[in-house]
């Protein structure tokens, strides 16, 4: 499986204010995804990141709320904007593997906003 | 009704016991399936794909049957080590795309 980074892994954040979660994969894969895992939660599917091409939110995601970029196949950012307390969570990146289609996750980013 | 349904929880057996863990999905088309596992403060990682025929690997067996819609995991001669929540996990779409959902999870505790 791919070996994927986060970047930070976590942070405390001002109400108000954004952040900015990077992705690194260590080799190239067309799907990325970002989930959020709010405390004592499963994973939620915030969109899906294609190199080249708009991401697709989920729905209740929006890209104004949390933009998305996929510059090239190995690196995706996600922001999230005008951070409220409601958005403490763990913010989790995955690829997909080209060959069996399971999906393999990020250590995560552990988001505070006070 | 939620998609992706598993027992809550939590299981407290001791060491060498086995355990089942239940799951039920409501989407009909979904076509792929999956355990994962997480550790405490940790990412969920992929414990093992979910065959139609069933599979298994070492003391895990994972079921699948289509027409209850229903997934299993037994865990045979458990380990404290396998104390996690384990997550069911079904994808829907084709294999090459398809939104992983998943289930609430279950909590696990091995005790010596």
């Amino acid at each position: 499986s791919a070996v994927i980074s986060q970047k930070p892994s976590r942070d405390i954040c001002q109400r108000g204010t954004s952040l900015t979660i990077q992705c690194q994969v260590d080799s190239q894969v067309t799907m990325m995804f970002w989930y959020r895992q709010q405390p004592g939660q499963s994973l939620t599917l915030i969109a899906t990141a294609n190199q080249g091409s708009e991401a697709t939110y989920e729905s209740g995601f929006v890209i104004d709320k949390f933009p998305i970029s996929r510059p090239n196949l190995t690196f995706s950012t996600l922001t999230v904007s005008n951070m409220s307390p409601e958005d403490s969570s763990i913010y989790l990146c995955s690829v997909q593997s080209g060959l069996t289609y399971e999906q393999y996750f990020g250590p995560g980013t552990r988001l505070t906003v006070t | 009704r939620k998609e992706v349904e598993q027992d809550p929880g939590p299981f407290n057996v001791p060491e060498g016991a086995t355990v089942a863990f239940n799951c039920t999905y409501s989407n009909s088309a979904s076509q792929s399936f999956f355990w994962y596992r997480q550790d405490c403060r940790k990412e969920p990682k992929l414990l093992m794909s979910v065959y139609s025929s069933g599979n298994e690997d070492g003391r895990f067996t994972a079921q699948l049957n289509r027409a209850s819609q229903y997934i299993s995991l037994l865990i045979r001669d458990s380990k404290l080590s396998d104390s996690a929540t384990y997550l069911c996990v079904v994808k829907d779409g084709g294999t090459s795309y398809g939104k992983l959902t998943f289930g609430q999870g279950t909590i696990l505790t091995v005790h010596p």
